[in-house]
């Protein structure tokens, strides 16, 4: 159970384009997801945070205008990456929680496998 | 605070040692930390995790020890197999955050 999958796995496209990310919760209802960015040889950096039916929360330092989250149902939070630049180029990695703490008492994330972007 | 590395540490081990991990972790605040694998090209996944109350947490081949005086969290995988080659995050969070912050990351290579 709590499988959460993004689609594509992986995207090339031109620069000045725009590509959308989607994550899906496959089993369950995901009230809140999240969106991470991972460079190369670096660490997961948190982007946003989607709730459901809500304009997302993001980080410090993250533009809202290039990085549009949708979070349109409890199953579906897409990522689209508006005029990328190759600067853009990443590893963009999802996560979603059930809403629900569990016996730690901390809502888990599940992740998904991640989408390579990259732009040329 | 959260960590950016510009490089993953890397500890190579051969098959069969234990492997130690280390992570300092940066709010005093956080009282749950979780320790992740990451391969290559995938997502992260969850290996063991513990909450402040505790100073040692085991699970199969994993131990995780917390140090809260000093802020460390450390993962021991014994009997380290070619397959647990990965880079291993830990990650922070505390009541009522739901976000979590990573640290930077090691990398672990285990040699047949």
């Amino acid at each position: 159970g709590a499988v959460v999958s993004q689609h594509p796995s992986w995207v090339i496209c031109k620069s000045g384009t725009s590509v959308k990310i989607e994550c899906r919760s496959l089993d369950f209802q995901a009230t809140t997801m999240f969106w991470y960015r991972q460079f190369p040889k670096q660490s997961l950096m948190l982007m946003a945070t989607s709730n459901e039916g809500s304009k997302a929360t993001y980080e410090q330092g993250v533009e809202k205008d290039k990085f549009l989250i949708n979070h349109a149902s409890l199953t579906l939070s897409t990522l689209t990456v508006t005029s990328a630049h190759p600067e853009d180029s990443s590893f963009y990695i999802c996560s979603a929680t059930l809403g629900v703490r569990g016996t730690s008492g901390y809502n888990e994330q599940f992740f998904g496998p991640g989408t390579r972007l990259t732009v040329l | 605070g959260e960590s950016v590395g510009l490089h993953l540490p890397t500890l190579s081990v051969q098959e069969g040692d234990n492997s130690i991990i280390n992570c300092a972790y940066s709010n005093s605040a956080s009282d749950y930390f979780i320790w992740y694998k990451q391969e290559s090209g995938k997502g992260p996944q969850f290996i063991i995790d513990i909450r402040s109350n505790m100073d040692k947490r085991q699970g199969q081949r994993v131990t995780v020890l917390l140090n809260k005086t000093v802020k460390h969290l450390s993962l021991q995988i014994a009997a380290t197999q070619p397959g647990d080659s990965a880079v291993y995050f830990c990650a922070e969070t505390y009541t009522g955050f739901q976000k979590l912050v990573f640290g930077t990351g090691t990398r672990l290579l285990v040699s047949p």
